[in-house]
């Protein structure tokens, strides 16, 4: 099993829509994780992270950690042709609390 | 303030050469770890660098390797490349090292193409 499992879409909404992206995990001592995102030919950006169970909202963006479940996603409420990206979950791991990611999510944003 | 900044941004190596990549962190940060991301995949760990000592090293074969200088810069040595390389190479800068809630901040990258 991997150890972050996401959606790989792509995953098409219409300009002022929400979009929800999901993300699990196996790692149940996994504490916080992160949202990058990543536009075609760009190097990843950070855009929310959490580390406690329930939301966290910045703006647009409301990232949702369940611990029990092992599941953590991340909703973009009036999305914008310029959301269009490849949004990435991550989690620190290992000794050095490195990030694994998991392998993406497309996302277009439809005008 | 500057960002994360590499070095070059694109290369084109022939099978067999070796490369070095170069990335110098945000002002502040003592850490530098290094990614390498295929096409259609999230970012691999290769390396993290803390105050000059490895911390971490991910499944890469010893053709990898890496350093951190007294400036927290930092390069990356590819040897004997091979086709399957080709990728994007990311360098990530945060303050310290381990914790679950160190923010990691990714440079721009640097396409490597071998040919």
């Amino acid at each position: 099993q991997k150890e972050v499992e996401q959606n790989s879409g792509p995953l098409s909404v219409p300009e002022g829509a929400i979009a929800s992206l999901n993300c699990t995990y196996s790692d149940r001592g996994s504490q916080s994780f992160f949202w990058y995102r990543q536009y075609s030919g760009k190097s990843p950006e950070l855009i929310m992270f959490i580390y406690s169970n329930g939301d966290k909202e910045d703006g647009r963006f409301t990232a949702q950690l369940n611990k029990a479940s092992q599941y953590v996603s991340l909703l973009i409420r009036d999305s914008q042709p310029s959301d269009s990206a490849t949004y990435l979950c991550a989690f620190p791991s290992g000794s050095a609390r490195q990030l694994t990611f998991g392998s993406g999510t497309q996302l277009t944003v439809l005008p | 303030d500057a960002g994360v900044t590499q070095s070059p941004t694109h290369l084109i190596k022939t099978r067999g050469q070796h490369v070095t990549l170069r990335c110098s962190p945000i002002s502040g940060h003592k850490s530098v770890s290094w990614y390498q991301q295929v096409l259609g995949q999230g970012p691999q760990f290769i390396f993290q660098y803390y105050e000059k000592e490895e911390r971490g090293r991910g499944n890469f074969p010893d053709r990898f390797s890496a350093r951190q200088f007294p400036n927290y810069s930092s390069e990356l040595n590819v040897n004997a490349l091979l086709l399957g390389d080709s990728a994007l190479y990311l360098c990530a800068s945060s303050m310290t090292t381990g914790g679950s809630h160190n923010e990691q901040f990714f440079g721009p990258g640097t396409r490597l193409t071998v040919l």
